[in-house]
């Protein structure tokens, strides 16, 4: 069965300085997405970045990056710079792709909670 | 106007009080889902459904029901409530992984339940 972990309940940053959240996961389909979103206090989901399993680069957007280590099948989030309102949750989640597509279900971790401070 | 919207917002019951959470959307998407989120376990799938004739039960379906009365909308029941589903619920919407897609799920601003 798949399956997301995040062992960082919270974390510190100070602000400009870059901060890797981690996540690792579990799938025996060889066909997989793997998300990050961002959560702020005001708790909207907002979608951060996207990775596929067969995607030879990482992926990133602006200040985000993602750590895609397939052997070890971790999928880190790399925030740049980090910025005051980049204080908030942070969930991994996983897609198996199945056969043709068809499942789509995102499976997410527990969150880290991340503070930047000034 | 948000894709995704969510009514009520937040809600507050008693014990054994039927409840529905309503989601609607206009994104055009077929597959639509909800989630419930409690601190330090995530979001945790409920159903999800991927045409009007299609509804799966997730990971935590128990106490719950679901009703696809349209492709825009996706409505979820709590026919007795109890205390341990306050929580706060999500409603999300897909489209199929495709060359212009990736998949990911668009949320609804949540509604937050408390149970009393």
């Amino acid at each position: 069965a798949q399956k997301i972990t995040q062992t960082q309940p919270g974390m510190f940053v100070q602000e400009k300085e870059a901060v890797t959240l981690d996540c690792t996961y579990d799938t025996s389909d060889p066909s997989y997405g793997l998300f990050w979103y961002k959560q702020p206090s005001s708790g909207e989901m907002i979608f951060l970045i996207y990775q596929g399993s067969y995607d030879q680069q990482n992926a990133t957007e602006g200040r985000y990056s993602l750590n895609f280590q397939k052997a070890r099948k971790s999928a880190n989030l790399v925030i740049s710079a980090s910025q005051l309102g980049d204080s908030a949750m942070y969930f991994c989640a996983m897609r198996e792709l199945g056969y043709g597509g068809a499942t789509n279900k995102l499976i997410f971790g527990t969150g880290t909670l991340l503070a930047v401070q000034p | 106007d948000a894709d995704v919207t969510q009514t009520p917002r937040n809600r507050i019951t008693k014990t054994g009080k039927r409840i529905m959470l309503e989601c609607s959307q206009t994104k055009g998407h077929d597959r639509m889902y909800w989630y419930r989120q409690d601190p330090g376990l995530g979001l945790r799938l409920i159903y999800y459904s991927f045409d009007v004739k299609d509804i799966n039960k997730g990971e935590i379906s128990d106490g719950y029901s679901v009703s696809r009365q349209a492709q825009a909308k996706f409505s979820l029941s709590l026919e007795s409530a109890i205390p341990n589903q306050t929580a706060l619920y999500f409603c999300a919407t897909s489209d199929l992984p495709s060359g212009s897609s990736d998949g990911e799920l668009f949320f609804g601003e949540g509604s937050r339940l408390t149970v009393l």
